[in-house]
C-alpha cells in the first residue's frame, strides 16, 4: 500500500526559531500534497495544499509567511513554520494522494517553548 | 465550500456491541467518502471508503452505507472489540481525480468497554 512518512516525528524548539517538516510518499509519486494541524481531540484541519513545481493553495486564515511550503519533487514536500510561537504547538500531519485516497503521514509534534 | 457534519461526537458501547457513526455533507458534487481510524497520537489510517455509484460497502465487521439523495452516510461497526476504540473521521471528496481534496468531519471518539 501506499506509504507517506515525516520527519521529524518530534520537535521541541525555543520562541523564534525556524522549524522544518518533511513529508515524503515513499512508493508512489504525488504531484498533490496536503498540510493539516490537529489539536488535542480536535479535527484535522487543513492548512494548505502543496502543489508540485508551483505555489501551495493555503486556507482562509492560515498565514503563508508563517508556514512556508515548498513541493520541489514528486515525492517531497516541506513545511517551514517560521519565527514559531508557543501557539504554533501543535500536531502537523501531512497526507498525499494516490487518485482520490489520502494516505497520511506519522505527524510531527512540535512544542515552542 | 464542502461542510461535513459527524454525530455522535462520542459514543460508548459495550464489547460486542454495534456502533453506528453518521456524516452528512452539502456538497451533491461530493462522490467519494473515506472513513479514517485514528488512535492517540498517531496518523488517521483508511478503513473503508465508498463511492457515489455504491449504496454500500462492507469489509468484515465495518460496512459503510450511503444515501446520495439524502446526501449521507454512515459507518456500522458490528461485534464491537476493544481495540475498536479510537476516533473515526468521515471525509467527502467532491472529485474522482488524482488527490482530491477531502473535508472531514469533527470526528468520533467510539469507548469500547471490555
Amino acid at each position: 500500500g501506499a506509504v507517506v512518512s515525516q520527519h521529524p516525528s518530534r520537535v521541541i524548539c525555543k520562541s523564534g526559531t525556524s522549524v522544518k517538516i518533511e513529508c515524503r510518499s515513499l512508493d508512489f509519486q504525488a504531484t498533490t500534497m496536503f498540510w493539516y494541524r490537529q489539536f488535542p481531540k480536535q479535527s484535522l484541519m487543513l492548512m494548505a495544499t502543496s502543489n508540485e513545481g508551483s505555489k501551495a493553495t493555503y486556507e482562509q486564515g492560515v498565514e503563508k509567511d508563517k508556514f512556508l511550503i515548498n513541493h520541489a519533487s514528486l515525492t517531497l514536500s516541506t513545511l517551514t513554520v517560521t519565527s514559531a510561537h508557543p501557539e504554533d504547538s501543535s500536531f502537523y500531519i501531512c497526507s498525499a494522494g494516490q487518485q482520490e485516497t489520502q494516505y497520511f503521514g506519522p505527524g510531527t509534534r512540535l512544542l515552542v517553548l | 465550500g464542502e461542510n461535513v457534519e459527524q454525530h455522535p461526537s462520542t459514543l460508548s458501547v459495550q464489547e460486542g456491541d454495534s456502533a453506528v457513526i453518521k456524516c452528512t455533507y452539502s456538497d451533491s458534487a461530493s462522490n467519494y467518502f473515506p472513513w479514517y481510524k485514528q488512535e492517540l497520537g498517531k496518523r488517521p489510517q483508511l478503513i473503508i471508503d465508498i463511492r457515489s455509484n455504491v449504496g454500500e460497502k462492507k469489509d468484515q465487521r465495518i460496512a459503510v452505507t450511503l444515501n446520495k439523495t439524502a446526501k449521507h452516510f454512515s459507518l456500522h461497526i458490528t461485534e464491537t472489540q476493544p481495540e475498536d476504540s479510537a476516533v473515526y473521521f468521515c471525509a467527502a471528496s467532491p472529485t474522482n481525480t488524482n488527490a482530491g481534496k477531502s473535508t472531514f468531519g469533527d470526528g468520533t471518539t467510539l469507548t469500547v468497554k471490555p
